[in-house]
């Protein structure tokens, strides 16, 4: 069965602190996507990135940065410098290609302090 | 161009009554998805269509839920008998292809059961 566990519910930095989102994800597919969504205060998820199972090239955008290990089943998220407009809450999600569902996780609220 | 659409954004029901929630997604796009969203959990989901056709119901909670997406663009999620348990923001969203892509999110109906 799929599962995606975020394990941690709230985080507060300070403003320009590297912060670590973790993401861990359970699924019998060989064949499946991660996501990252970010939901901020105004509520609407907006998509942050895709990766399919057979791509574990870390990826960097910007101050986002994106580390994907099959080995333990983890794509974590890291924010550079964090920014108070980095402040919203964070869901991990999981597609299996065989399926058409997706799982998110319970979501990480991070909170920048200026 | 325009995002995914969702009406009304708020409503109150009295227990027992039936509501409609509205999603008008992204034009062209041929997957659409509904989620069901508590206070401070992830989205959960609810069902998925291809086109018009429904290819997973497996998330709805009860037989009071029905969605349709008749001519493969606007959807509706449809509740029958409303419960309290039945609170929660309603989130749609839709994607240009199949599942496994990005999802853009509407900003949900709040649904409140009184």
């Amino acid at each position: 069965a799929q599962k995606v566990t975020q394990a941690q519910t709230e985080i507060s930095v300070v403003e320009k602190e590297d912060v670590t989102l973790d993401c861990v994800y359970e699924t019998r597919d060989t064949t499946y996507y991660l996501f990252w969504y970010k939901q901020p205060p105004s509520g609407e998820l907006v998509f942050l990135i895709r990766r399919n199972s057979f791509d574990e090239q870390n990826e960097i955008s910007g101050r986002y940065s994106w580390n994907f290990q099959k080995s333990t089943s983890s794509f974590n998220f890291t924010i550079t410098a964090s920014q108070v407009v980095d402040s919203a809450v964070y869901f991990c999600a999981l597609s299996e290609a065989g399926g058409f569902k997706t799982i998110f996780g319970a979501g990480t609220r991070l909170f920048v302090k200026a | 161009g325009a995002g995914v659409s969702q009406s009304p954004r708020y409503k109150v029901a009295k227990r027992g009554q039936d509501v409609a929630l509205r999603c008008d997604p992204i034009s062209g796009h041929v997957s659409l998805f509904w989620y069901q969203q508590a206070l401070g959990q992830g989205p959960e989901f609810l069902t998925y269509f291809q086109n018009e056709a429904q290819l997973d119901k497996s998330g709805l909670p009860s037989d009071r839920f029905f969605a349709e997406r008749p001519e493969g663009s606007v959807s509706t999620l449809k509740i029958q008998r409303t419960q309290q348990e039945d609170s929660a923001v309603y989130l749609c969203a839709s994607s240009l292809a199949l599942q496994i892509y990005e999802q853009y999110f509407g900003p949900g109906t709040r649904l409140t059961v009184t």
